[in-house]
């Protein structure tokens, strides 16, 4: 059981928008820096969302990131087959003393 | 361009040990901390621990699930991270990424190296 929690799965047709949820608490989410993580089959995990909402250089103004309270949230507007993905929250917990990640959305795109 | 490249992955049998290492490029390493994150087959990113630079006294942090058996080190002269993994059990089966303090702004992983842990 992840300390974040993430829908297992996620679809969307190709144009859409989807929106994955990352549900923490106080002693994670509220008070740290949600990053995104994008994994592709085979793939180490790459950074699809810094500090909350920030994109690194090369990723598609399609993703965008936000936070509120004790959740965060990825949405990704006019999706795309490329984007099939697991899609990973990560932050620092303070009570853990540790960095948790929710256990991962698998996205579909139909 | 950041690099980080793992290597020491392999099999080895339950109670057994294996060090991992990470060599690291493109920033300063001695200024970050760094960690390890693994990944079962099949299943989702555990963050496996943390150790930070000089200035924070090198101290480490551990996930519950290693704590005690692994020991992460790092040799800033030689830009290289480590991980010692001892009284290893078969659930500790994985690929193991370094992953880097945030340079600049967010963090860089490697390709990762696969661990098996088979009698």
């Amino acid at each position: 059981q992840s300390v974040l929690t993430q829908a297992p799965s996620a679809s969307g047709t190709p144009g859409q928008r989807v929106i994955i949820s990352c549900s923490g608490s106080s002693s994670n989410i509220e008070w740290n820096d949600v990053y995104w993580y994008q994994q592709l089959p085979g793939t180490a995990p790459k950074v699809l969302i810094y500090r909350n909402k920030w994109r690194p250089p090369g990723v598609p103004d399609r993703f965008s990131g936000s936070k509120s309270g004790t959740s965060a949230s990825l949405a990704i507007s006019g999706l795309r087959s490329e984007d099939e993905a697991v899609y990973y929250c990560a932050v620092w917990d303070d009570s853990l003393s540790g960095r948790v990640f929710g256990g991962g959305t698998k996205l579909t795109v139909l | 361009e950041v690099q980080l490249v793992e290597s020491g992955g392999g099999s080895v049998q339950p109670g057994g040990s294996l060090r991992l290492s990470c060599a690291a490029s493109g920033f300063t390493f001695s200024d970050h901390y760094m960690d390890w994150v693994r990944q079962a087959p099949g299943k989702g990113l555990e963050w496996v621990g943390r150790i930070r630079n000089k200035v924070n006294s090198h101290s480490t942090e551990y996930a519950a699930s290693v704590k005690g058996r692994f020991t992460i080190s790092r040799d800033d002269s030689k830009n290289s991270l480590y991980l010692q993994m001892d009284g290893l059990k078969t659930e500790d089966s994985a690929v193991y990424y370094c992953v880097s303090g945030i340079v600049g702004d967010f963090d860089y992983w490697g390709q990762g190296t696969l661990v098996t842990v088979s009698s």
